[in-house]
């Protein structure tokens, strides 16, 4: 089975830029891998803030944005909250299959 | 408003088996597949497959991990969806959350997750 990577954690001062990503073992993620970020805070469910790499649901914040970027696919903060402080999971899809990334810890501080 | 909730997550023991449900409101449940994630405490979050609409067969797909002990139906005339866990073990002590979509329509919305306890 493939395994999806990403940044276990990473810090951004409040009102910054950070960028997190998300890579596949199988090789270059492509948009026929259907990304997905999720976002979950503590003690809440996920939410969808992205699919298909780069489309936003109409919650999803605008300072948020996703791109495939260098092989991987990549969710930008720009202009971080304290409210984004959370845990970001990527999805992507193998065939029939989705694999989880095993979550990046945004802390904005 | 699209709403999902899921319920008949228990404290269970091992061995025992256990049906979750996820009703939905506020969107045609027919049209959509359902799918299902975990969260074991303090872990990351588990993808555990998927049942699609009626349109595509309602058909199943389930991650390596749970293949032959986990089971989706559903019943569009009620607006719910289960996932019938077979044989449970102690690592299947997690919160089992359902979502909408996730094979022909986007993942969008969430329930807020049930908690399955398996101990002795």
């Amino acid at each position: 089975q493939a395994v999806v990577t990403q940044e276990p954690s990473l810090t951004v001062s409040p009102g910054g830029t950070v960028t997190l990503t998300c890579g596949s073992s199988t090789g270059a993620v492509t948009s026929g891998h259907y990304p997905y970020w999720f976002q979950q805070k503590p003690g809440q469910a996920p939410r969808t803030l992205i699919y298909h790499a780069s489309n936003k649901h109409s919650w999803t914040p605008a300072r948020f944005s996703g791109s495939l970027l260098g092989g991987k696919t990549a969710l930008t903060l720009s202009g971080a909250q304290p409210e984004d402080e959370a845990e970001y999971y990527c999805l992507l899809f193998y065939n029939d299959i989705w694999v989880l990334g095993g979550g990046t810890k945004l802390t904005v501080l | 408003e699209v709403q999902l909730m899921e319920s008949g997550g228990d404290l269970v023991k091992p061995g025992q088996s256990l049906r979750l449900s996820c009703t939905a409101s506020g969107f045609t449940f027919g049209d959509y597949d359902i799918s299902w994630f975990r969260q074991a405490p303090g872990k990351g979050l588990e993808w555990i497959g998927f049942i699609t609409s009626k349109t595509y067969g309602e058909r199943s797909q389930y991650a390596a991990s749970v293949k032959g002990r986990f089971a989706f139906s559903r019943d569009d005339s009620k607006n719910v969806a289960h996932l019938q866990i077979n044989s449970l073990n102690t690592e299947d002590t997690a919160v089992y959350y359902c979502t909408r979509g996730g094979r022909y329509e986007l993942f969008d919305y969430w329930g807020q997750g049930s908690l399955v306890t398996v101990s002795s």
